[in-house]
């Protein structure tokens, strides 16, 4: 299947310092992914959806500025949390998809924020 | 907008034994995508099993096979001769076909435990 990977694959900052996560898919052009937040025992939960070239959507309840998402191209999508606070921490989870075919998903990253 | 339940938190079965988990979903939509997915400790989701709503047939991959019941709204997953690797999280996914909502609508989740 295809790869997506994505880095780092842990991170610790501080509060109110912002922390950019990169989402990669390998081996295709990703022409929409996903980022996902799982909190521990917990599902994943939609935060965005972002396709290449134009704005993410972002779910209800979910901070577009705080949680900033760029599709710059079809291989690569980042989010960064701005301002980051504890309450942030949580394991961030990124899916690549080409049309309506399956989502590929990185590897998570685990986000700390002292 | 969709739903997916998954009643049961937790499950276990012996090694070498069959385990069904559950799965009901809602929508109002006549054409989607089922997905089971498993979760492993290293937090990785893989892809186990997709069931194309329009096919009456029940997928299956392996030791993976569903039972899907589109009146009833329900997509179990059935593993046979279970293995120690089985031993995950397995969420089940609903994914519209209506264009700009492909987003994956997961389940609560269920702890799957294998007894050697």
């Amino acid at each position: 299947g295809a790869v997506v990977s994505q880095h780092p694959s842990r991170v610790i900052c501080k509060s109110g310092t912002s922390v950019k996560i990169e989402c990669r898919s390998l081996d295709f052009q990703a022409t929409t992914m996903f980022w996902y937040r799982q909190f521990p025992k917990q599902s994943l939960m939609l935060m965005a959806t972002s396709n290449e070239g134009s704005k993410a959507t972002y779910e209800q309840g979910v901070e577009k500025d705080k949680f900033l998402i760029n599709h710059a191209s079809l291989t690569l999508s980042t989010l960064t949390v701005t301002s980051a606070h504890p309450e942030d921490s949580s394991f961030y989870i990124c899916s690549a998809g080409v049309g309506f075919n399956e989502q590929f998903f990185g590897p998570g990253t685990r986000l700390t924020v002292l | 907008a969709q739903t997916v339940t998954q009643s049961q938190p937790e499950m276990s079965v012996q090694e070498a034994e069959t385990v069904t988990l559950s799965c009901t979903y809602d929508t109002s939509e006549s054409d989607y995508y089922l997905f089971w997915y498993k979760q492993p400790p290293s937090r990785q989701m893989i892809l186990v099993i997709r069931q194309e709503a329009y096919k009456q047939q029940n997928a299956t991959e392996n030791r993976f096979s569903v039972n899907f019941q589109k009146a009833a709204k329900s997509f179990s997953l059935k593993i046979s001769d279970s293995q120690l690797g089985d031993a995950a999280m397995y969420f089940c996914a609903y994914r519209s076909l209506i264009q700009g909502a492909q987003k994956l609508v997961f389940g609560q989740g269920t702890r799957l435990t294998i007894n050697p």
